[in-house]
């Protein structure tokens, strides 16, 4: 069975500055997608970013961009420039590719909160 | 875009009474997909289905039934409600896109008393 690790519970950052969520997982498969779902306090879970393992290149979404680590099976998200509405919930999760029962894995999220 | 739509929002309930959660969706999506989110923790697959008339166990099963007799609808039935199925419950879909992404309701807080 699939294990998603995040090690940070909580982090804060100022606003306008990058911080880095970190997440380790644990699979013996060779090809799956990685994914970053934020969860504002409203509770609405949002895809921030995906990546497909077998995609060497690392995913970038406006000031979200990712650091995959296959070989280590690590996957941390950076946030640039951060705003006030960026505070949420973040969840790390894994999936096996399409065409298995494609069920998500969480892992127990870092709770962000950027200040003033 | 209505997407997944999940009822009742908030519910509290006795232990030992029985409901029904409602979750349907427009975008013609096989997979269908009931997650429960502790306070502070993250989510856990409940029960899952792949098409309708299929439906299979997740990590978390025990105390809960579903069906899926349209694909649009997946309904999760909680019976004997007790207070450790006080929970956020999500309703999620997918379809046969090769993005992996899953499409979430806005969540029903339920709580047993």
């Amino acid at each position: 069975a699939q294990t998603v690790t995040q090690s940070q519970p909580e982090m804060s950052v100022q606003e306008a500055e990058t911080v880095t969520l970190s997440c380790t997982y644990d699979t013996s498969e060779s090809n799956y997608y990685l994914f970053w779902y934020k969860q504002p306090p409203s509770r609405q879970m949002i895809l921030v970013i995906r990546q497909e393992a077998y995609k060497q290149q690392n995913a970038t979404e406006n000031r979200f961009s990712v650091n995959f680590q296959k070989a280590a099976k690590s996957f941390s998200l950076k946030i640039s420039d951060s705003q006030l509405g960026d505070t949420a919930m973040y969840f790390c999760a894994f999936m096996k590719p399409p065409g298995t029962a494609s069920k998500l894995t969480f892992g127990t999220g870092t709770r962000l909160q950027v200040t003033l | 875009n209505a997407g997944v739509t999940q009822t009742p929002k908030f519910r509290i309930l006795k232990i030992g009474q029985s409901m029904t959660l409602q979750c349907t969706q427009d975008m013609n999506h096989n997979y269908m997909y009931w997650y429960r989110q502790d306070p502070g923790m993250g989510l856990k697959l409940i029960y899952y289905s792949v098409g309708a008339g299929i439906t299979d166990k997740g990590e978390v099963p025990n105390g809960y039934n579903v069906s899926r007799s349209t694909t649009e609808d997946f309904p999760l039935r909680l019976e004997l409600a007790a207070p450790s199925q006080t929970s956020v419950y999500f309703c999620a879909s997918k379809g046969t896109s090769n993005t992996g992404e899953l499409f979430f309701g806005e969540g029903s807080r339920l709580t047993v008393l």
